[in-house]
């Protein structure tokens, strides 16, 4: 299957802090989706990308579309502890999403 | 409220066992599928289900069979479970005009 790279693999900030992570792919994307999964549940969307370059936000949440179309990266501002969780990127290729394996986060008070 | 729904929650098997796990969706999606959940591994397809009356294999098929049931339900069966598939199982659901899949809150699957 495809291999998304995602990185870091866990992060562990103090409240307030801002929040970067990225993920990359050696095989073009057409849509890039960020996910994040809450302890005992399963993931939720979060962003949604469809074109190269794209820069979308959901409050404290921003992504980007990369414009090479295979990379895609997830900034959060100001986090708070409920931020705590982990994110998955997810590209399509084809009629299939590939998800990478996830961004731990842990938001210390 | 709308969604993907998933049961059992949890499951404890012994090796050797057979179950289905059951997923069932409500939003007139066209396709399904079927993941599977390891630490550091991110998720894996296990199958998945494009259209009613289609299954394919995804990156992990080895020791599962599915079924498209109707458009709305996608199963899960494992004839006879080993302890590598102790996992947590997501089904997910898209269809047009969705962004990217819904997912079901999970199984928890322990085989002993």
């Amino acid at each position: 299957g495809q291999q998304l790279n995602q990185s870091p693999q866990s992060m562990f900030i103090q409240e307030g802090e801002d929040v970067s992570m990225n993920c990359t792919s050696s095989s073009i994307f057409n849509t890039w989706l960020w996910y994040k999964q809450e302890p005992g549940e399963g993931p939720v969307l979060l962003i949604a990308l469809y074109k190269a370059g794209e820069l979308t936000s959901n409050g404290r949440l921003t992504a980007q579309f990369g414009i090479t179309r295979k990379d895609s990266f997830l900034n959060i501002s100001a986090s708070i502890p409920s931020d705590v969780g982990i994110y998955f990127c997810a590209g399509q290729g084809g009629n299939q999403f590939y998800f990478g394996t996830g961004t731990s986060l842990t938001v210390i008070p | 409220n709308a969604g993907v729904t998933q049961t059992p929650k949890f499951q404890v098997l012994k090796t050797g066992q057979s179950m289905t796990l059951q997923c069932a969706q409500d939003m007139n999606h066209n396709s399904m599928y079927w993941y599977r959940q390891d630490p550091g591994m991110g998720l894996r397809l296990i199958y998945y289900s494009a259209s009613e009356g289609t299954t394919d294999k995804g990156e992990v098929p080895n020791g599962y069979n599915v079924s498209r049931l109707n458009k709305r339900e996608f199963s899960l069966r494992l004839e006879s479970a080993a302890p590598s598939q102790t996992s947590v199982y997501f089904c997910a659901s898209t269809g047009q005009g969705a962004h990217g899949y819904t997912f079901g809150s999970g199984t928890r699957l322990t085989v002993v």
